[in-house]
């Protein structure tokens, strides 16, 4: 069965210090796959999507994610955390299979130390 | 400017006492989907319209309803919250069926507490 795996539930770093969020999914054929970060008690927001092509992806707010098939990862980076960045963030796979349903990853909370 | 709008962002209702969740558009998607999310939790896909169609996730309890009158307006009607209802509920929109295919865009979701 499609699953999407995020093996940090938390994570801290320090402001200005890189960062680095594992996704790691379970998915027969080419995964449509997304990053979402919700802030604390707001909605969610696409953050990137890799769909085909170049699989290094750019998104908003500084994030970059790149996809690794022979690792069957989407790992999210960003070169230099802000405070505003402490949020939680979501890994997802579009299932082919299921019409596109979003299959969520249980989230990464971040934490950033000033 | 606020696309997809849920009203209203905290709701409080007593233990069995029918409550409805509001959500409307801007962005003239064709579908829009409904989500609980617990704490500390994935959301969980509840259901979604495309169109005026109802598409009902299999594990999706009776006591949540949804009703869609127009393009732009999506309700969550909950028909006797039990205390294991509360959560944060999140509408979203998106221009195509599958929320894997195209970006989806979120509300702010409602916080429902249930006393």
């Amino acid at each position: 069965a499609q699953s999407v795996t995020q093996p940090d539930i938390h994570i801290t770093v320090s402001e200005g210090a890189s960062l680095e969020l594992r996704c790691n999914y379970s998915y027969g054929a080419t995964p449509y796959l997304f990053w979402y970060v919700q802030s604390p008690g707001q909605g969610l927001q696409l953050l990137l999507k890799y769909f085909s092509g170049d699989t290094l992806v750019q998104g908003i707010k500084g994030f970059e994610a790149e996809f690794k098939r022979s690792q069957s990862s989407f790992n999210l980076r960003k070169p230099s955390v802000h405070w505003s960045d402490a949020a939680e963030y979501f890994c997802a796979v579009g299932d082919a299979g299921n019409n596109r349903k979003l299959i969520w990853g249980l989230g990464t909370s971040l934490a950033v130390n000033p | 400017d606020a696309m997809v709008i849920q009203n209203p962002r905290y709701q409080v209702t007593q233990f069995g006492k029918p409550v409805t969740l509001s959500c409307s558009q801007t962005l003239n998607h064709n579908v829009m989907y409904w989500y609980q999310q617990k704490s500390s939790q994935a959301p969980k896909l509840l259901f979604h319209y495309y169109d005026k169609d109802f598409n009902n996730e299999a594990d999706t309890p009776d006591n949540f309803q949804s009703r869609r009158p127009n393009t732009s307006f999506c309700f969550l009607d909950i028909r006797s919250p039990g205390l294991g209802d509360a959560a944060m509920y999140l509408c979203a929109t998106s221009s195509r069926p599958g929320q894997g295919r195209d970006e989806a865009f979120f509300g702010q979701g409602t916080r429902l507490t249930v006393v």
